[in-house]
């Protein structure tokens, strides 16, 4: 069994560029959940995808987008991207029958200058 | 809205020494209740959780007891070791993971 798995590590980007990040799920989890960590806080809440729809979201603005494709892979798309999107964006994917069970991947740390 | 509050640190203890980091939450209703730990370069790794009043969650040594008097959830560990020095969260969920809220975090260093 492969656990999540998220790409790039690390990425440099500059202000007013977009980025898109990926996850990949761990085998036979169906929801994947996007959460961002700035330096020193805890993770907060983008958005959760479940069979390729949004199944909630948090306080983010419209430019935080996502897609899960069949595979239940997915991806977190920022565009317009400003300094303080500079942060860890940690993916977490779950199986809808284990109640709450989140299994996280590493991370991508996202630099904007 | 949902929150989790959490002792600020960092903790430093020395190896073998009564760890407790204190969590309390403000949520309308009765959340589930969970402890994240974070490993250096690593993600968030369920340490465990309680499900509704009075539960106790239990994992590797460490326990928190879901107070809905108090609104807390505590962890516990009788005997920390230089292995346990990490980050930890607290926090929150009323559903299918939807709205995890977490606590800022509580960076425990343990010296040997």
């Amino acid at each position: 069994e492969t656990g999540v798995t998220q790409s790039p590590t690390h990425l440099i980007k500059t202000r007013g560029q977009q980025v898109t990040l990926r996850c990949s799920s761990q085998s036979g989890h169906n929801t994947v959940s996007w959460y961002q960590q700035a330096l020193g806080q805890g993770p907060q809440f983008i958005f959760q995808y479940y069979r390729e729809e949004e199944n909630g979201r948090g306080n983010f603005p419209p430019r935080f987008s996502g897609l899960q494709f069949p595979n239940y892979s997915s991806e977190l798309n920022v565009n317009a991207l400003e300094l303080d999107d500079s942060a860890l964006y940690l993916c977490a994917t779950s199986d809808s029958r284990s109640y709450n069970e989140q299994f996280f991947g590493p991370g991508t740390r996202l630099t904007v200058l | 809205g949902n929150s989790v509050t959490q002792m600020e640190g960092p903790v430093t203890l020395s190896e073998e020494a009564f760890l407790t980091i204190n969590c309390t939450y403000t949520a309308t209703g009765y959340p589930s209740l969970f402890w994240y730990v974070q490993y250096p370069g690593e993600g968030l790794q369920l340490l465990l959780k309680a499900t509704k009043a009075d539960d106790k969650g239990s994992n590797k040594g460490f326990e928190a007891t879901y107070r809905k008097e108090t609104t807390s959830f505590h962890l516990e560990k009788g005997s920390v070791q230089v292995s346990d020095s990490a980050v930890y969260f607290c926090a929150l969920t009323f559903n299918y993971g939807q709205n995890f809220v977490f606590g800022p975090g509580t960076r425990l260093s343990v010296l040997p």
